[in-house]
């Protein structure tokens, strides 16, 4: 079982509609979790950070936290064109230090 | 504010050559990360340098190494390259003391030939 798993895709939505990638993880005592969006051929840039059960809504995304089902969410809403990239699912390994564990990332495509 | 800068942002090199990577961090942020991407293998922890102290380490083979300055810049070595080592490496700047939220350089794509 991989660290941090998310589906591969490609996740295919219209314009306007929303968004929905999900990642669970293995380890329990991870504290923090992080969204990245990558688009083909650049570095990935940090979008979400969430470190407590429940939503955080930042414009038109919002994460949510289940720390008891070990599950992390990315909803994006009014899905525009400009969205579809990679979107990669990070969780800190245990509770110091900068080692992030990366899941394979979802590919979001929206069609215009 | 300067984002991370990493140089060079690309690398050609022979087998069984060594090549050494740069990475200035965002100012002020004190822990420097590593990645190596791949298609098949995805985003991999290299190593995590904090105040010129190496904090954590990925599963790499010792071929791979890093350090860090006193003022926070960090290099990556890799001694006698592999084919398998072409990728896109990745410098993470965060501020490190209690984790923080980290931010990628450009990345600079080795290839292996």
């Amino acid at each position: 079982q991989k660290e941090v798993e998310q589906n591969s895709g490609p996740l295919s939505v219209p314009e306007g509609a929303i968004a929905s990638l999900n990642c669970t993880y293995s380890d329990r005592v991870s504290q923090s979790f992080f969204w990245y969006r990558q688009y083909s051929g650049k570095s990935p840039e940090l979008i979400m950070s969430i470190y407590s059960n429940g939503d955080k809504e930042d414009g038109r995304f919002t994460a949510q936290l289940n720390k008891a089902s070990q599950y992390v969410s990315l909803l994006i809403r009014d899905s525009q064109p400009s969205d579809s990239a990679t979107y990669l699912c990070a969780v800190l390994r245990g509770n110091q230090g900068g080692k992030l564990i990366f899941g394979q990332g979802t590919e979001l495509s929206v069609k215009p | 504010k300067a984002g991370v800068t990493q140089t060079p942002r690309y690398l050609i090199k022979t087998r069984g050559q060594q090549v050494t990577l740069s990475c200035s961090p965002i100012s002020g942020h004190r822990s420097v990360s590593w990645y190596q991407q791949t298609p098949g293998q995805g985003l991999q922890f290299l190593f995590e340098y904090f105040s010129e102290t190496q904090r954590n380490k990925g599963n790499f083979p010792g071929r791979f190494s890093g350090r860090q300055f006193s003022n926070s810049r960090s290099e990556m070595n890799v001694s006698t390259l592999e084919l398998g080592d072409s990728a896109l490496y990745l410098c993470a700047s965060s501020g490190g003391q209690g984790y923080t939220e980290a931010f990628f350089g450009q990345g600079t794509r080795l290839t292996v030939v």
